[in-house]
């Protein structure tokens, strides 16, 4: 059974800048693993912000990057608004039998 | 503009069924890879179903295999999610979700799906 793992909870202040990270039981990440990141407030559907490791979306601020870090993908926020308080998932691709499997989720603080 | 709107979540006992659609406009599903995904109450997210944009190949996660389908309807422009045999650990929100080349990108505002005697 692969598992993907981040970080349970971070906490930053208002106008820091923050990296999540995103990790896979199989060994390193890389590109071959098409990371993409996701953004669920309270209440609300998720919504994509990161697709293929590094790409925004249209509405996707420009605060939030997306990268490969040391054998894991990484999503970095800079200049983080109190707006940006939310849970935070990875997903990878692994192909057969399991395409796809979602990270644990980091709840991010801004205080 | 992409919208995808799930319908038929409701309270079902133990060994039922039920039947969700996803009605998608803005876009034709069969140029997307499109799939289900659910989040347990309190929970995180799980990839349940997905199919390709030729239906060759359908992906449906170990915990309902042989129990749930997913299908396609382009005429109607939708996916659904047949779903037998339900259990108390498939209560969750379901979403439907298209793909486009390892490209999540588009949500519905999901329904819920709720196993209770």
């Amino acid at each position: 059974q692969t598992v993907v793992t981040q970080e349970p909870s971070v906490t930053v202040s208002p106008g820091g800048t923050v990296t999540l990270t995103c990790a896979s039981s199989t060994g390193a990440v890389t590109s071959d693993f098409y990371p993409n990141w996701f953004q669920q407030k309270p209440g609300q559907a998720p919504r994509s912000l990161i697709y293929r490791t590094s790409n925004r979306h249209s509405w996707t601020p420009a605060r939030f990057s997306g990268f490969l870090l040391g054998g894991k993908a990484a999503l970095t926020l800079s200049g983080v608004q109190p707006e940006d308080e939310a849970e935070y998932y990875c997903m990878l691709y692994f192909g057969s039998p399991q395409p796809w499997v979602f990270g644990g989720g980091t709840k991010l603080t801004v205080l | 503009q992409v919208h995808l709107v799930e319908s038929g979540g409701g309270l079902v006992k133990p060994g039922g069924s039920l039947r969700l659609s996803c009605a998608a406009s803005g876009f034709s599903v069969r140029d997307y890879y499109m799939g289900w995904i659910r989040q347990a109450p309190g929970k995180g997210l799980e990839w349940v179903s997905y199919i390709t944009r030729d239906t060759s190949t359908i992906y449906c996660a170990d915990s309902v295999k042989g129990r749930f389908t997913i299908s396609r309807d382009n005429a109607n422009n939708s996916v659904s999610l047949q779903m037998h045999s339900l259990r108390a650990e498939d209560t969750a929100v379901y979403y439907c979700v298209r793909d486009l080349a390892w490209n999540v990108d588009s949500w519905g505002l999901g329904t819920l799906v709720t196993v209770s005697s």
